[in-house]
């Protein structure tokens, strides 16, 4: 079936602007994640959501940093005010509930965010 | 979450197994082993996860010592497509589901070659 889709794929913009990030979960996973992958660096957690339960925001870098979702679906990720240090690719996760393949997270392509 | 070691780097020959070590010397009783790879410029990929028996699946084994500090993920044949970045992660569970961020290190990049 289908995975974790993410939109743009590559998004490069000027410093100052704003910027939304997309991603389309798997179909019927609660849980959704956002990382973020500085060049040649792990994974850093930015939020979590689960269901009506109130987001995790404690990864989120700075105010400029937002997060949004629909239900359980689409999520979009917020940067105002972008700055050259936000450069990075977004990683966005997807995770099952209950039943087979619970403990994974499946991960999205990721959007390759560059601030000139 | 307990913090992982792991080697920089690691080559294998491609067709025989690769063994990628992880040390987790503080983790605690009910914290889970994982392992995930991401392969170049795709999104991380789920391997395998334990608590304390060792594990098999269609991709690797992962080997966990008895007092549970240290393990090993064996990758038995591997291929070049093998080829990525390891991440050993060590997190909790609660309640029989897994929630919650991944911590990831800066993992081990093994090469496989011809």
């Amino acid at each position: 079936g289908a995975g974790v889709s993410q939109s743009p794929s590559n998004k490069v913009t000027e410093k100052g602007k704003d910027v939304e990030l997309r991603c389309d979960p798997i179909s019927g996973h609660t849980a959704l994640y956002w990382y973020r992958q500085r060049l040649g660096q792990g994974l850093e957690f930015l939020i979590y959501f689960q269901g009506n339960s109130a987001p995790d925001k404690s990864g989120l870098p700075s105010d400029r940093f937002s997060a949004e979702r629909t239900g359980e679906s689409v999520s979009t990720l917020t940067i105002q005010r972008t700055q050259q240090e936000d450069s990075a690719v977004y990683l966005c996760a997807s995770s099952p509930k209950v039943g087979r393949g619970s403990y994974e997270q499946y991960f999205g392509p990721g959007t390759r965010l560059t601030v000139t | 979450d307990a913090k992982t070691t792991q080697p920089t780097s690691m080559d294998c020959a491609e067709g025989r197994a690769a063994n990628l070590p992880c040390n987790h010397s503080t983790i605690s009783g009910n914290e889970y082993v994982y392992w995930y790879r991401q392969i170049h410029s795709q999104g991380p990929q789920y391997i395998i996860h334990g608590l304390k028996n060792n594990e098999t699946n269609e991709m690797a084994s992962l080997i966990i010592t008895e007092d549970r500090k240290s393990s090993t993920l064996i990758l038995p044949h591997a291929t070049l497509r093998d080829t990525a970045v390891y991440y050993c992660i060590v997190r909790l569970n609660a309640g029989g589901t897994s929630y919650g961020k991944l911590t990831f290190g800066q993992g081990t990049i093994l090469t496989v070659h011809p």
